[in-house]
C-alpha cells in the first residue's frame, strides 16, 4: 500500500522568510513518481513539480527547490524568499510508475501562510 | 494551453436527488481520473479512464458511476445523494503513457447536497 506523511499541518511564515515543506512516503514499488501540487484559497490544483523514483538529482526552479532521498523516502519541498502569494495548501502526492496513467495518493497537506 | 474543462463549476441539490458532473479533458491526454475533496481534506480518488475504459476503481460509492465518451469527455453520475458527498470533485487528466504522468486538475465542481 501506498501512504505520504505530510507532518506539518499549518507552518506561517514572514515574507522574504525561506520555508522548507516535509513529506515522507511509503511504498513497495520500485518504481514510482512523486509530486507536489498547490491548492491556493480559490481551489483550483496546480502542479508544481515530479520526480521519478530512479532519479535524485536535486534541482533548482525559480524560487522552488525540493531535496529527493530514498534512503530515508523523504521529497520536501522549499520555497526561497516567500512571498504573500504562495499561501496555499501543499500537497505532496505519490503514484505508481507502472504504466504511467496511476492514481494519486496524497497527503493531507501543508497550509502555509506567508505574512506581509 | 488548453486547461481541463468541468461543469457547472457549482451544484446545489437536495437529499435524494441526483447530479451529473462533466469532465473535458486536456486534448491528446489518454486518462481522464476523478477525485473527491471533503471540506479540510486531501483529494481522494474515486476512478479513472484510461482511452475510454475504466482502468482504476477507488473508494466510489456504489451510487456513483462514471463514463467516458468516444469524445474523451467524462461524466460522473451521483444518485441518491447525502449530505456526506457535499465536496469538491475534480476531474484530472494526463498523458501517462507517454512518460507524462503529471496529472493536470480542473477547477472543479463543488457540490452542496442540502
Amino acid at each position: 500500500a501506498q501512504k505520504v506523511t505530510q507532518a506539518q499541518t499549518e507552518i506561517s511564515v514572514v515574507e522574504k522568510e525561506d520555508v522548507t515543506l516535509d513529506c515522507v512516503y511509503e511504498t513497495r514499488d520500485t518504481t514510482y513518481y512523486l509530486f507536489w501540487y498547490k491548492q491556493p484559497p480559490s481551489g483550483e490544483l496546480v502542479f508544481l513539480i515530479r520526480r521519478n523514483s530512479f532519479d535524485e538529482q536535486n534541482e533548482i526552479s525559480g524560487r522552488y527547490s525540493w531535496n529527493f532521498q530514498k534512503s530515508t523516502s523523504s521529497f520536501n519541498f522549499t520555497i526561497t524568499a516567500s512571498q504573500v502569494v504562495d499561501s496555499a495548501v501543499y500537497f505532496c502526492a505519490l503514484s505508481r510508475g507502472e504504466g504511467g496513467s496511476e492514481k494519486l495518493v496524497f497527503g493531507k497537506g501543508t497550509k502555509l501562510t506567508v505574512n506581509p | 494551453a488548453a486547461g481541463v474543462i468541468q461543469s457547472p463549476r457549482h451544484l446545489i441539490k437536495e437529499k435524494r436527488e441526483t447530479a451529473t458532473l462533466k469532465c473535458y479533458p486536456i486534448p491528446r491526454h489518454d486518462t481522464v481520473y476523478w477525485y473527491q475533496q471533503g471540506p479540510g481534506q486531501d483529494p481522494q480518488f474515486l476512478i479513472s479512464f484510461y482511452e475510454k475504459m475504466q482502468s482504476d476503481k477507488g473508494s466510489i460509492p456504489d451510487r456513483f458511476s462514471a463514463q467516458q465518451f468516444s469524445d474523451y469527455h467524462s461524466e460522473l453520475n451521483m444518485s441518491s445523494l447525502e449530505l456526506g458527498d457535499s465536496a469538491l470533485y475534480f476531474c484530472a487528466s494526463s498523458q501517462g503513457t507517454s512518460g507524462v504522468p503529471e496529472q493536470y486538475f480542473g477547477p472543479g465542481t463543488r457540490l452542496t447536497v442540502t
